[in-house]
């Protein structure tokens, strides 16, 4: 059964980087045909998607957060990271890590597997 | 705003039928890309509920269907149940500028 499971740091000051790391169980990152998102939800509201990165390190990001967000992937340890600049409370959020199928080019299906969440506080 | 629009809330008795819409455009569902929905209970993390339009995954009762038509995409719930009360989500993809993946804003289902 795979398993996924955030981790990093809880509170980030404003304009500084906020840096997680997801860890992957019963299944390995380097496996072709899937993706490994970023999906944050802020408090009482909905769903974002970050970006993804895959197999391949290629990485996929929401143009609305780009410029801010890099994904990377440590094949040895078997996990995939997020980090983030320049951040404000806007940024507050639970973040979550999630597996998806490619499907053909930058599309992906469903994400089936998904992190239980870490809840990033963005505050001096 | 998100692109994929749901109502913020339905709410039906124990043991009716509701359903939950995700209104798309011409440049997400309405170019043919797959919705998805999911549950998110208090606390949790969202969980798949339909991939891929209509496909329940392992495990997911068949009092919960999918179906999509034109820009449009909805979610159906039977035979009602408390344990049902929850936010879902709808997904899709999206091919305005460099493409991006979506999730509509949700809908809160109460359970009267």
């Amino acid at each position: 059964q795979l398993q996924l499971q955030e981790s990093g740091s809880g509170l980030v000051n404003p304009s500084q980087t906020l840096s997680l790391t997801c860890a992957v169980s019963g299944g390995s990152i380097s496996s072709g045909g899937y993706s490994w998102s970023w999906i944050r939800q802020p408090p009482g509201k909905g769903l974002e998607w970050i970006g993804y990165i895959d197999h391949r390190a290629y990485t996929y990001y929401n143009p609305s957060l780009k410029s801010r967000v890099t994904i990377s992937m440590d094949r040895s340890k078997n996990q995939f990271s997020l980090k983030m600049s320049s951040v404000t409370a806007a940024d507050t959020a639970v973040y979550y890590c999630a597996r998806a199928q490619k499907v053909r080019g930058l599309i992906i299906s469903s994400f089936d597997y998904w992190g239980q969440g870490t809840l990033v506080t963005v505050s001096s | 705003q998100s692109v994929l629009t749901q109502p913020p809330s339905v709410s039906g008795a124990p043991g009716q039928r509701v359903t939950i819409s995700c209104t798309g455009s011409s440049s997400n569902i309405g170019t043919g890309y797959d919705v998805h929905w999911y549950q998110q209970l208090p606390g949790t993390a969202p969980k798949l509920l339909i991939s891929g339009n209509s496909n329940r995954p392992s495990g997911v009762p068949d009092r919960f269907s999918g179906s999509k038509s034109g820009t449009s995409a909805s979610l159906a719930i039977t035979g009602l149940q408390p344990e049902d009360e929850a936010d879902y989500y709808c997904h899709s993809y999206d091919s305005t500028l460099s493409g991006t993946v979506l999730f509509g804003g949700g809908t809160k289902l109460t359970v009267l």
